[in-house]
């Protein structure tokens, strides 16, 4: 079964500062998405990584995928307000021949002014 | 349309009864997801169509949920006999092909009192 491990599961951090959120997976796959959920909101894409290596970034985030260490990590730089909410990982493996995502539990973050 | 569509939003119904939940997914989409999201958790994986047929249906709990998606384009998730413990938000997404990125929508937030 593959489990999917997010950590931490809570960060509260001071505007300014650097972090990175942690997203281990027990199964072979080459993947993997992070996902962006705002309080009563849905899922908003915030990066897919393809191959192991991959590496995107995207304003103050940057993603990065490591399919031999089966390890994503997820680096917040000079953290704003803005950035709050809660961040999920979620991994693609092919379920006998379908496609469905298996989440993490999400990072729930605050960013205090 | 320019989304994922979920309607209602929001369905409190009383233990017992039976609810449907839409789904329209992005036009020209042929992959379809739905998800269930507890509270403070990561959403679960229930079932997966490319086009009318469901390719993965391995995530419904039990019997009295299912899904039916008869002209590859809306879907409708049944659950019958509903419980307290089916109280959670269920989200949709869709893709354009079934390993691609998949666009969640805003989630029906059922409750069963």
């Amino acid at each position: 079964e593959l489990k999917v491990e997010q950590n931490p599961l809570f960060l509260s951090m001071q505007e300014g500062k650097n972090y990175t959120i942690y997203c281990n997976y027990s199964t072979t796959s080459d993947r993997l998405y992070w996902y962006r959920q705002d309080p009563g909101k849905s899922l908003e894409s915030l990066f897919v990584l393809l191959s192991n290596g991959a590496v995107k970034q995207e304003g103050r985030l940057m993603a990065s995928l490591d399919t031999k260490a089966r390890l994503s990590t997820l680096h917040i730089t000079a953290a704003v307000h803005d950035l709050s909410a809660t961040y999920f990982c979620a991994v693609d493996i092919r379920r006998g021949g379908a496609d469905g995502l298996t989440f993490g539990k999400g990072t729930h973050l605050i960013i205090q002014p | 349309g320019a989304g994922v569509s979920q309607t209602p939003s929001n369905k409190v119904t009383e233990k017992g009864k039976y609810v449907e939940l839409r789904c329209d997914p992005i036009s020209g989409h042929t992959a379809l997801y739905w998800y269930r999201q507890s509270l403070g958790q990561g959403p679960e994986f229930l079932i997966y169509f490319q086009g009318t047929g469901a390719a993965d249906d391995s995530g419904l709990p039990n019997d009295r949920f299912f899904a039916v998606r008869p002209e590859g384009s809306v879907s409708t998730l049944k659950i019958q006999r509903t419980e307290r413990g089916d109280s959670a938000v269920y989200l949709c997404a869709s893709s354009l092909v079934g390993n691609a990125e998949a666009f969640f929508g805003q989630g029906t937030r059922l409750t069963v009192v």
